[in-house]
């Protein structure tokens, strides 16, 4: 099926670094979500973005939804090591609660 | 956000056989959907779980293979038939939900299936 493009793929930081991922599209969509996944569990819904333009914050976190519909990033502010996970961006068109989504971001922190 | 709980976390199943994976939501929702997750990758749309009416799969998946059933608004089964080892993967449920005209898309734990 369909992904997005997310990048970067991996990424390796030091602690109180912050950190900037993006997911790409080719076609538009409505909703933006982002979603971490540590090992062994499922997906965990960050933020939800739901307009053009839109930014939105959950604590460190901060996410927007492109201009365009087609892109969204998320920044994460002075990471700590709680952040190591995947990173999982997913978009939605219309209201069939269908998610295609992006290829991950691997977040390891460097002690 | 709504509960979901998936049994079992993990299975390691011989091939040939066939694992069910039963995903039950701690309230009633409309739309509940299956994922795959193959090691390493991303997650890809199994199937819309569809209540009182067959699933609907996405491409490359067929209900030989995956029968689902929605017997009602809280629960829903996976079946993965015929195991082989490009079988293991993580199977997650997921619930959609609205607030208004937000939606937003929620899952459970997954299941770990390791295919010998």
């Amino acid at each position: 099926g369909q992904q997005l493009n997310q990048s970067p793929q991996s990424m390796f930081i030091q602690e109180g670094e912050d950190v900037s991922m993006n997911c790409t599209s080719s076609s538009i969509f409505n909703t933006w979500l982002w979603y971490k996944q540590d090992p062994g569990e499922g997906p965990v819904l960050l933020i939800a973005l739901y307009k053009a333009g839109e930014l939105t914050s959950n604590g460190r976190l901060t996410a927007q939804f492109g201009i365009t519909r087609k892109d969204s990033f998320l920044n994460i502010s002075a990471s700590i090591p709680s952040d190591v996970g995947i990173y999982f961006c997913a978009g939605l068109y219309g209201g069939n609660e269908k998610l295609t989504f992006g290829t991950g971001t691997r977040l390891t922190i460097i002690p | 956000s709504a509960v979901i709980s998936q049994k079992p976390s993990r299975d390691i199943c011989q091939r040939g056989t066939s694992l069910t994976i039963q995903c039950q939501v701690d309230s009633q929702v409309t739309m509940m959907f299956w994922y795959r997750q193959q090691p390493g990758q991303s997650l890809t749309l199994i199937a819309t779980a569809n209540q009182g009416s067959e699933a609907t799969y996405e491409s490359g998946f067929v209900i030989d293979k995956f029968p689902i059933s929605r017997p009602n608004l809280t629960f829903s089964t996976l079946t993965v038939s015929n195991m082989s080892p490009e079988d293991s993967s993580i199977y997650l449920c997921s619930v959609g939900g609205h607030r208004g005209v937000r939606t937003e898309a929620f899952f459970g734990q997954g299941t770990r299936l390791t295919v010998v």
